[in-house]
């Protein structure tokens, strides 16, 4: 089976603009969860999609947002951009995915990374 | 707000030798989840081991096992006879039940270990 796969792999943008990432999982799996992963800040977990319903979400800004389309790719969008906002972006694919109950392997991505200047 | 710590970013041990890794976390609350999850170089992160906060016999998995401490916030990992598999980012993570029912999960900065044969 082909893994997941995340498109674009680079992407710079300036302050206050908007982006876009995607998400194709891994085929039958149908939770798709995204991750922030900064050097200072670690692995942060933004929200996860299941049969195109957000199912849980992180502590983030509503400036992020997503949503799973009906053959669960996934897209996540971030608007206003700050600079903050650099970081390596994280698309995992499980078969069901459990939340905090989760004993499913998750497959990630290679992520996008994201600079913001 | 919670936080997870992870004070090794690398380790190594000789394969069959036993090998501690430490996690702290930072939490005013009193029912969440533990994690630790195994990354290696193929990018699955898989999950080694979980912890309810309320269970006061520590988790174990075959040569996985875990010291909880919850009044210390300590939340280490053990692995016994490591094996070279073994090698890979080991990542501890807190998860919590949020009010509006989606939960929270934060995630240490992660661990490198490499078992040398």
């Amino acid at each position: 089976k082909a893994g997941v796969t995340q498109t674009p792999r680079y992407l710079i943008k300036t302050r206050g603009q908007q982006v876009t990432l995607s998400c194709s999982p891994i085929s039958g799996h149908r939770s798709v969860s995204w991750y922030q992963q900064t050097p200072g800040q670690g692995l942060q977990f933004l929200f996860e999609y299941f049969s195109e319903t957000q199912r849980n979400k992180g502590n983030f800004p509503g400036r992020f947002s997503g949503r799973q389309f009906s053959n669960s790719r996934s897209e996540m969008n971030v608007s206003t951009l700050e600079l903050g906002d650099s970081a390596l972006y994280l698309c995992a694919s499980s078969p069901e995915g459990r939340g905090l109950a989760n004993t499913d392997t998750q497959y990630f991505g290679p992520g996008t990374r994201l600079t913001v200047l | 707000a919670q936080t997870v710590t992870q004070s090794q970013p690398e380790m190594s041990v000789q394969e069959a030798e036993t090998v501690t890794l430490s996690c702290t976390y930072d939490t005013s609350e009193n029912n969440y989840y533990l994690f630790w999850y195994k990354q290696p170089p193929s990018r699955q992160m898989i999950l080694v081991i979980r912890q309810e906060a309320y269970k006061q016999q520590n988790a174990t998995e075959n040569r996985f096992s875990v010291n909880f401490q919850k009044a210390a916030k300590s939340f280490s990992l053990k692995i016994s006879d490591s094996q070279l598999g073994d090698t890979a980012m080991y990542f501890c993570a807190f998860g919590l039940h949020r009010m509006d029912s989606n939960y929270q999960l934060i995630w240490g900065a992660g661990t490198k270990l490499i078992i040398k044969p």
